[in-house]
């Protein structure tokens, strides 16, 4: 069994939609997780970082962590074209720099 | 944030040659990581170079195959030796961050076929 979990899509939604991303994973150790944003061509940016259960909320972007399910999504609202992208999750074991473990990304598309 | 610059962007290389690839930050770090990133899998930590020292390698990638430099702060390349087919990837680095020393940022990748 993989450590982290999660659907390689594609997902392909209409403009304006709420789109769930998930991850889930089997280490109890990891504490904190984070989602990243891949256009094609281009490396993964940080788009939300969490370090504990329950939602953090930026701008059209939701992190949903439920640490007692091992279940993390990301949600975002008001889905726009720029959006499409692949959307890695991404977890650690503890504070400071220890080894992240990535999901394999899913990629999403939103249609105009 | 870190604005990080990767050389080559591709390339497409023959079988038994090397590659160098080149990480620019803009500013000063201690911790660099480079990635293997294969298609439809997961980002994949090959080492962390930090200045100073020898890189740390994860299992599964060697220093004779992924030899790695870090002379500075501020850059460090990944040599690809005696490349095959089987390591046509693309090749990320990245640096922590700052403020939140379990988060990245990274490069814009090297894409390299191996022919």
């Amino acid at each position: 069994q993989k450590e982290v979990e999660q659907d390689p899509g594609p997902l392909s939604v209409p403009e304006g939609a709420i789109v769930s991303l998930n991850c889930t994973y089997s280490n109890s150790a990891f504490q904190y997780f984070m989602w990243y944003r891949q256009y094609s061509r281009k490396g993964p940016e940080l788009l939300m970082y969490t370090y504990s259960s329950g939602n953090k909320e930026d701008g059209r972007f939701t992190a949903q962590v439920d640490k007692s399910s091992k279940y993390i999504s990301l949600f975002i609202r008001d889905s726009q074209p720029s959006d499409s992208a692949t959307y890695l999750c991404a977890m650690g074991s503890s504070g400071g720099y220890q080894k992240v473990t990535f999901g394999t990304g899913t990629k999403l598309q939103v249609i105009p | 944030s870190a604005v990080i610059s990767q050389k080559p962007s591709r390339d497409i290389c023959q079988r038994g040659t090397s590659l160098t690839i080149q990480c620019q930050v803009d500013s000063q770090v201690t911790m660099m990581f480079w990635y293997r990133q294969q298609p439809g899998q997961s980002l994949t930590l090959i080492a962390t170079a930090n200045q100073g020292s020898e890189a740390t390698y994860e299992s599964g990638f060697v220093i004779d195959k992924f030899p790695i430099s870090r002379p500075n702060l501020t850059f460090s390349t990944l040599t690809v030796s005696n490349m095959s087919p089987e390591d046509s990837s693309i090749y990320l680095c990245s640096v922590q961050s700052r403020d939140q020393q379990e988060t990245q940022y990274f490069g814009p990748g090297t894409r390299l076929l191996v022919l």
